[in-house]
């Protein structure tokens, strides 16, 4: 697609619940991050795949959070047992490149509200 | 670990004139890459501009320029003759010369005003 594409845009979840927030880069881009920006901060990496295969994930906050993308181009990032603090935007990003210094692509992202 | 600090919370600026958005950071290192991204309300970060660390030359785009000051570790980015639709948060990051995550300052919002 001609940009990166965030899905749902909007989600509200129950505290308890599961959650998957996708991302679709842009075709053909090797690299794939994922931040999460709480309100009225700057965003904070999660996790950076290259490809299939995820090379950092020291920004994931628990272990209730994880990230796949089995075919390299869609990510899934998914939140088990939900909590109020999980509340923020998400925000994925793609890069041509191997290294980012180029600067990435972000996505508009999802804007998750846990009630 | 790097830090990045943007001190002005909040600034305002008339259509058609200047104004400059303040960024400092902190780290050990010597060759690094620093950015300046706008997020309008549709929540999407775009890319103003891009200062590599070992340039001394100041990065310039259209409207908007840089002053890179290394050894202050400053990074301010000037915005000329703004338009309303430069409204918007504006926000600092870092990144390492072979890194791909980016750090992220608190961000400034600026409204221009008609």
């Amino acid at each position: 697609g001609a940009g990166v594409s965030q899905s749902p845009r909007y989600k509200v979840a129950k505290r308890g619940q599961d959650v998957a927030l996708r991302c679709d880069p842009i075709s053909g881009h090797v690299s794939l991050f994922w931040y999460q920006q709480a309100l009225g901060q700057g965003p904070e990496f999660l996790t950076y795949f290259q490809n299939e295969a995820q090379l950092d994930k020291s920004g994931l906050p628990s272990d209730r959070f994880f990230a796949e993308r089995p075919e390299g181009s869609v990510s899934t990032l998914k939140i088990q047992r939900t909590q109020q603090e999980d509340s923020a935007v998400y925000l994925c990003a793609s890069s041509p490149a191997m290294l980012g210094r180029t600067g990435y692509t972000f996505g508009s992202g999802t804007r998750l509200t846990v009630v | 670990a790097q830090t990045v600090t943007q001190s002005q919370p909040e600034m305002s600026v008339q259509e058609a004139e200047t104004v400059t958005l303040s960024c400092t950071y902190d780290t050990s290192e010597n060759n690094y890459y620093l950015f300046w991204y706008k997020q309008p309300p549709s929540r999407q970060m775009i890319l103003v501009i891009r200062q590599e660390a070992y340039k001394q030359q100041n990065a310039t785009e259209n409207r908007f320029s840089v002053n890179f000051q290394k050894a202050a570790k400053s990074f301010s980015l000037k915005i000329s003759d703004s338009q309303l639709g430069d409204t918007a948060m504006y926000f600092c990051a870092f990144m390492r010369e072979y890194g791909n995550k980016l750090v992220f300052g608190a961000g400034t919002i600026l409204r221009v005003k008609s």
